[in-house]
């Protein structure tokens, strides 16, 4: 089975503009979560969608948004990008809601500028 | 909100040595306690998931336990290896189901 998979990989951004990162999960996963990757504050969640519903969401600015395709594929949006929004973005995925693992992809490494 | 603490840090060992690392997380509204390895330009790989106070769990040379009651894990590694390198995360997740990790512990194995 294939991992997870995430685009694009790297990223270099400019203040204020807006970026969409994706996230396709292991086949047959209906749930993706989404965390950031910082060096000081460590992984952090950002929200989880199940079924095309997002079910859980952090302590992150609305200008963190995300949404799940019927494949079960992800998107995460950050619109006005700050500095402080470079970092690793990794996604995970799990079968279900009832299964604790989570497998993670490799990661978006995001540069704001 | 949500505390979980690893310790130590960042940690060096002999190739051979045996070592072991400490996750401390809220006793409360508890779910289950996961271990990941995370190994530089990898994604992070889940070692164990425990949900029952006293659980134990073991993986070729490496082997945690969990205690609920008192709200803490230990990860212990026997035979340190090189490729045993990488930075052990644990998580907790609570009622939510949603895991809060902690920053981890950072090994280095030498030859």
């Amino acid at each position: 089975k294939a991992g997870v998979t995430q685009t694009p990989r790297y990223l270099i951004k400019t203040r204020g503009q807006q970026v969409t990162l994706s996230c396709s999960p292991i086949s047959g996963h209906r749930s993706v979560s989404w965390y950031q990757q910082t060096p000081g504050q460590g992984l952090q969640f950002l929200f989880e969608y199940f079924s095309e519903t997002q079910r859980n969401k952090g302590n992150f600015p609305g200008r963190f948004s995300g949404r799940q395709f019927s494949n079960s594929r992800s998107e995460m949006n950050v619109s006005t990008l700050e500095l402080g929004d470079s970092a690793l973005y990794l996604c995970a995925s799990r079968g279900n809601r009832s299964q604790e693992t989570q497998y993670f992809g490799p990661g978006t490494r995001l540069l704001v500028l | 909100i949500l505390n979980v603490e690893q310790s130590p840090q960042s940690l060096h060992v002999q190739e051979g040595d045996s070592t072991n690392f400490t996750c401390s997380f809220p006793s409360s509204n508890f779910y289950a306690l996961h271990w990941y390895r995370w190994e530089t330009a990898k994604s992070p790989e889940a070692l164990f998931v425990m949900t029952l106070n006293g659980d134990e769990k073991k993986k070729g040379r490496i082997s945690a336990t969990l205690n609920t009651k008192e709200g803490y894990s230990y990860l212990y590694i026997k035979g340190s290896q090189p490729e045993d390198s990488a930075t052990y995360l644990c998580a907790y997740s609570g009622s939510a189901r949603q895991l809060t990790f902690g920053s981890g512990t950072q090994l280095t194995v030498l030859p």
